[in-house]
């Protein structure tokens, strides 16, 4: 069965500092989208990223980028420039198919706190 | 920007009674879903829906879970007899096409069960 499991949680970091979230997974397929979803006090779901697994390029959104090692089944998430507005719960997701439907396999989240 | 909404925001009900949570899609989207959070656990799959039928569910979701598109916008979750154990953030989802895309996530129901 697909797992995912984030090993840290919770992690600080200092406003304006880089702080790196770790995801590992587990999976037999050859082909699958990874994501970091943030959960704010607010508990709106919202994309922070995504990678798809054939490709071998780190994905990059602004601030937020991922170390996506593959064999080793990594997912990290580094947030540089760390605002404020980045504290909340961050969940690793793995999206898989089965028999034509789909869903999303999340880890268990790591609360950000950002330090002024 | 489009965006999933999800009503009630909060309901709190007694244990035994249904409830229906409610949620609008963003409106060309093909795939639905409903995840559960219990308070301070991981977010889960409950269900999946496209093309008016249930595409996959898990073993969360059991005989006292229902869901539906009644009038092609509306995508609704049924619990015909809450439990205790029920009590969580219900979040709606939808996606435009298959697998190659993300999920957008509503602002979930917060589901009291007394």
């Amino acid at each position: 069965a697909q797992t995912v499991t984030q090993s840290q949680p919770e992690m600080s970091v200092q406003e304006a500092e880089t702080v790196t979230l770790s995801c590992t997974y587990d999976t037999s397929e050859s082909d699958y989208y990874l994501f970091w979803y943030k959960q704010p006090p607010s508990r709106q779901m919202i994309l922070v990223i995504r990678q798809e697994a054939y490709k071998q390029q780190n994905a990059t959104e602004n601030r937020f980028s991922v170390n996506f090692q593959k064999a080793a089944k990594s997912f990290s998430l580094k947030i540089s420039d760390s605002q404020l507005g980045d504290a909340a719960m961050y969940f690793c997701a793995y999206k898989i198919t089965q028999g034509g439907s789909e869903k999303l396999v999340f880890g268990k989240g790591t609360k950000l706190t950002v330090n002024p | 920007e489009p965006e999933v909404t999800q009503t009630p925001s909060h309901q709190v009900t007694q244990m035994g009674q249904e409830v229906i949570l409610r949620c609008v899609p963003i409106s060309n989207h093909l795939y639905f879903y409903w995840y559960r959070q219990i308070l301070g656990q991981k977010v889960e799959f409950l269900v999946s829906f496209y093309n008016n039928e249930i595409s996959e569910k898990s073993e969360i979701f059991d005989d006292q879970f229902s869901v539906e598109r009644p009038d092609g916008s509306n995508f609704t979750l049924k619990i015909r007899s809450t439990k205790l154990e029920d009590s969580a953030m219900y979040f709606c989802a939808s996606s435009p096409r298959t697998f190659t895309t993300e999920a957008f996530f509503g602002q979930g129901t917060r589901l009291t069960v007394v």
